[in-house]
């Protein structure tokens, strides 16, 4: 079966600290990949996406994300998280062959003024 | 511009009784997705319509059913509740035409509870 894995459940970090959230799917052909974030009371909103292209895409709110086929990961990453980037964030990938939208299990960051 | 509305927003079933739930997409969205959020399992693919038609279905029983309208609203059924259908569920708008082609927009979600 088609898996994406986020393998940091939580995350804590300062203000100014590097951000990186590991994200791994299953082989399966073809994707296209999404990072959503869910602030705390705020329904899920797309960070960035991937189709094709620069494997190396930028989103909103100065985060980035880099897409390594060979590793079959879609990390994301901010050079310097702030307060306000406290939130669950979640990678999805659609697998093209069975035409499935799989979301990771998400990752709640924790950002300390 | 309104974006994605769920009702009801919170609502308490029994073991056995079943739940229809209800998504208006953005208007011009013909897509609509739905899934089930819980903190053991994450965030799961129920199933996805475009112009009235599923074209796709999670991993779940047949008691999880939906149907969409011709005007793009959307709903999802749950027969014969049991206490592990207790969760968010949450419905996603999209202007493709697949899940997996563009950016979803969701509501704020519907929460069940069984008790």
């Amino acid at each position: 079966a088609q898996s994406v894995s986020q393998h940091n459940h939580h995350v804590i970090l300062s203000e100014a600290a590097s951000l990186e959230l590991g994200c791994n799917y299953s082989y399966g052909g073809t994707v296209n990949l999404f990072w959503y974030v869910q602030y705390p009371g705020q329904h899920l909103q797309l960070l960035l996406k991937y189709f094709s292209g620069d494997p190396l895409v930028k989103g909103i709110k100065g985060f980035e994300a880099e897409f390594i086929k060979s590793k079959f990961s879609f990390n994301l990453r901010k050079p310097s998280v702030q307060w306000s980037d406290t939130a669950e964030y979640f990678c999805a990938v659609f697998f093209n062959a069975g035409n499935m939208l799989t979301f990771g299990g998400g990752t709640r960051l924790m950002v300390k003024p | 511009k309104a974006g994605v509305t769920q009702t009801p927003r919170y609502l308490i079933k029994t073991r056995g009784q079943q739940v229809t739930l209800s998504c208006s997409p953005i208007s011009g969205h013909r897509s609509v997705s739905w899934y089930q959020q819980t903190p053991g399992q994450g965030l799961q693919f129920l199933f996805e319509y475009f112009s009235e038609t599923q074209r796709n279905k999670g991993n779940f029983p047949g008691r999880f059913s939906g149907r969409q309208f011709s005007n793009s609203r959307s709903e999802m059924n749950v027969s014969t509740l049991e206490l592990g259908d207790s969760a968010l569920y949450l419905c996603a708008s999209s202007k493709g035409t697949s899940v997996g082609t563009g950016e979803l927009f969701f509501g704020e979600g519907s929460r069940l509870t069984v008790l």
